[in-house]
């Protein structure tokens, strides 16, 4: 079993939907949840940190449920500009510094 | 804008080649990072210095050689690479504490090795 999974994708959906992204992750321990975004060949970006309570940052909205070790990201009123790959990321369990990084989820806004 | 600055963006070598990655940051932050990350593929951790001090090193081969002069750079050293060592090299800082701890990238380094 992967130690961060996510669903490939691609997501396609039109502007101004709602779409959400899950994440699962294998280890227990693990004390650091983010989600980055990466655009075609650049490097990946800190979108959001991913707290027990919940977090939102605009049309963003992160959550993290421990009990099923599941991490989820939901984007409102999608735009063009939100097109690219997300990457749901949490540490290794021997280091705060060991990130690991799912394969991303490639969402597509169309106009 | 990424406040962590890497150089070269591209860089092409011949497999004797011995060539330099370099990395910068000036948020004051303690640990740096390299990653490799090859096409469709996440990045994957290669070394993490913490305090200037190497911490992590994730069985990677001795062709690659990291340096971290002082708290505000980090560079990566080549040598006798493969053509299969063509990747994308990410550099990223954070600061040192727990957990939560937000790593930030440079922009990369595309190497392609001949």
């Amino acid at each position: 079993r992967k130690e961060v999974e996510q669903d490939p994708g691609p997501f396609n959906v039109p502007e101004g939907a709602t779409v959400a992204f899950n994440c699962t992750y294998s280890n227990s321990a693990s004390q650091s949840f983010f989600w980055y975004r990466q655009d075609c060949r650049k490097e990946p970006k800190l979108l959001m940190s991913v707290y027990s309570s919940g977090n939102e940052d605009g049309r963003f909205t992160a959550q993290l449920n421990r009990a099923s070790q599941y991490i989820s990201l939901l984007i409102r009123d999608s735009k063009l500009s939100d097109s690219a790959t997300y990457l749901c990321v949490v540490n290794a369990e021997d280091s705060s510094y060991k990130l690991i990084f799912g394969s991303g989820t490639r969402l597509l806004v169309r106009p | 804008d990424t406040e962590v600055t890497q150089t070269p963006k591209h860089l092409v070598m011949g497999m004797t080649n011995k060539k330099s990655l370099k990395c910068e940051q000036h948020m004051g932050h303690r640990a740096m990072y390299w990653y490799k990350q090859k096409a469709k593929k996440p990045p994957e951790l290669m070394f993490v210095y913490s305090y200037e001090k190497l911490s992590i090193n994730e069985s990677v081969p001795s062709r690659f050689s990291p340096e971290c002069p002082n708290s505000s750079l980090l560079n990566l050293h080549l040598h006798a690479l493969q053509p299969e060592d063509s990747a994308l090299y990410l550099c990223a800082s954070s600061q040192v504490r727990g957990f939560n701890t937000e790593a930030f990238f440079g922009q990369g380094t595309r190497l392609t090795v001949v």
